[in-house]
């Protein structure tokens, strides 16, 4: 498996609160993805990032920013956590754009 | 507008039969397509792709066919083992580009 971790893995939050999600991968690939992962949708694209500094905006990206100041570190921030945003969070990796490795997950819950 | 649809919600099948999971494309743009399996409470992994230059591309009991024509790809795994229970996501990816479109899941049973 490519070397990627999520910290937390699991939070609760208020409504309201800022909650920041960090993935951290060894891998010392290019492009870091963040996705969410609902009944009924699959997995959409939040943000993405192919490059230090360099990031762009998903599918669903209203409500959320990221940041990447090194390459093995991609934040993703919930400026003020709301209901909707209760999700499965997954952050993914790829080396050349295509083939992307996903981490192990987290799981947030917005009161 | 969902580009990429994996119109069976679910599957089941008997251990040692084959499986065969289906998805559909809208966009002729796509050019690379991958197959992930996901077990609960764990990412997804990435278990077998195909260029559009193939209509077939096999990884041990994973097969995986391009119709281009049809916008259809199709993935076989055979023989079927309990474990490989899971939802199976289709995911389409545009030439130049690095972002992947995902199909929304079939979750697959194998039954003893």
């Amino acid at each position: 498996d490519a070397g990627i971790t999520q910290s937390p893995r699991h939070k609760v939050t208020e409504t309201g609160t800022p909650v920041t999600l960090r993935c951290h991968q060894t891998e010392n690939h290019r492009y870091m993805y963040w996705y969410r992962q609902d009944p009924g949708h699959g997995l959409r694209l939040i943000h993405y990032s192919y490059g230090v500094k360099d990031t762009d905006k998903g599918e669903v990206s209203d409500g959320y920013s990221v940041s990447r100041s090194k390459t093995e570190d991609f934040l993703l921030t919930l400026e003020s956590a709301t209901s909707s945003q209760t999700s499965v969070y997954f952050c993914a990796i790829s080396e050349s754009g295509g083939t992307q490795y996903f981490g192990p997950g987290t799981r947030l819950l917005v009161l | 507008d969902q580009q990429v649809k994996q119109n069976s919600p679910s599957l089941s099948v008997q251990e040692g039969r084959i499986s065969i999971l289906n998805c559909d494309y809208t966009n002729s743009m796509f050019d690379y397509f991958l197959w992930y399996k996901k077990y609960p409470a764990e990412g997804p992994t990435f278990l077998i792709s195909i260029s559009s230059i193939k209509d077939k591309n096999e990884d041990g009991r994973f097969t995986v066919f391009l119709n281009k024509s049809a916008k259809h790809l199709s993935l076989h795994i055979v023989p079927s083992q309990p474990g490989d229970s899971a939802v199976y996501f289709c995911a389409a990816k545009i030439l130049g580009s690095y972002q992947l479109t995902f199909g929304k899941g079939t979750k697959l049973s194998v039954i003893p």
